[in-house]
């Protein structure tokens, strides 16, 4: 069974700082991650997205992927209130293959 | 960005009713789409998959009687929840993929069911 397993949290850090939120897979046919954030009582909403080894950086935001330890990360630069929300890891095996979602990281921005 | 509609974005009916949801693509044509349903604090759990012109895929558990879903288009889909009763009230969010490189998938709004 394919999984993607997240701690739920909650991951607390204060204004300013980075946070680092981590995801692990179990199919090592995965080929493509996603980041989603979701506020509570809303939908998620996509962050980013990366296939290839390394750090990818969009703005605040950075997706690092290392498939040899199966593992992707997500670091968020210059943390703000605003940022607290329901992380959530994925992994899709390409084609037609179905995306798996992690439970979720709950990440709260401390003033 | 890519935007996907859902609508109504919440609806209260009575327990024995039936309740369409419908999901939209708004600037693409989504090759799948797919239905979520998420209870309070809980995760995302994957009601069904479907993609334009054929049966919808359910995950195990989920009942195809129950929860009609109907893909007419590239840019519709509608999940009917039959005789609802009051534990099928949840948060029901679609997606859709196809926009993009990575076939990342883009959510709707979601809609908020209350079965009384």
């Amino acid at each position: 069974q394919k999984e993607v397993e997240q701690n739920s949290g909650p991951l607390s850090v204060p204004e300013g700082a980075i946070a680092s939120l981590n995801c692990t897979y179990s199919d090592r046919g995965s080929q493509s991650f996603f980041w989603y954030r979701q506020y509570s009582g809303k939908s998620p909403e996509l962050i980013m997205f990366i296939y290839s080894n390394g750090d990818k950086e969009d703005g605040r935001f950075t997706a690092q992927l290392n498939k040899a330890s199966q593992y992707v990360s997500l670091l968020i630069r210059d943390s703000q209130p605003s940022d607290s929300a329901t992380y959530l890891c994925a992994g899709h095996s390409g084609g037609y293959q179905k995306v798996t979602f992690g439970i979720g990281t709950k990440l709260q921005v401390i003033p | 960005g890519a935007v996907v509609s859902q609508h109504p974005s919440w609806v209260i009916c009575k327990s024995g009713t039936s309740v369409k949801i419908e999901c939209r693509s708004l600037d693409f044509q989504a090759t799948t789409m797919f239905w979520y349903r998420q209870f309070p604090k809980q995760s995302l759990m994957l009601m069904a998959t479907s993609n334009e012109g054929s049966k919808a895929t359910y995950e195990q558990g989920v009942e195809k009687d129950k929860f009609l879903i109907n893909h007419a288009s590239l840019t519709l889909s509608t999940l009917t929840v039959t005789s609802a009763h009051p534990e099928d009230s949840s948060f029901y969010i679609c997606s859709a993929s196809g926009a993009g490189s990575a076939n990342e998938q883009f959510f709707g709004p979601g809609t908020r069911l209350t079965v009384l």
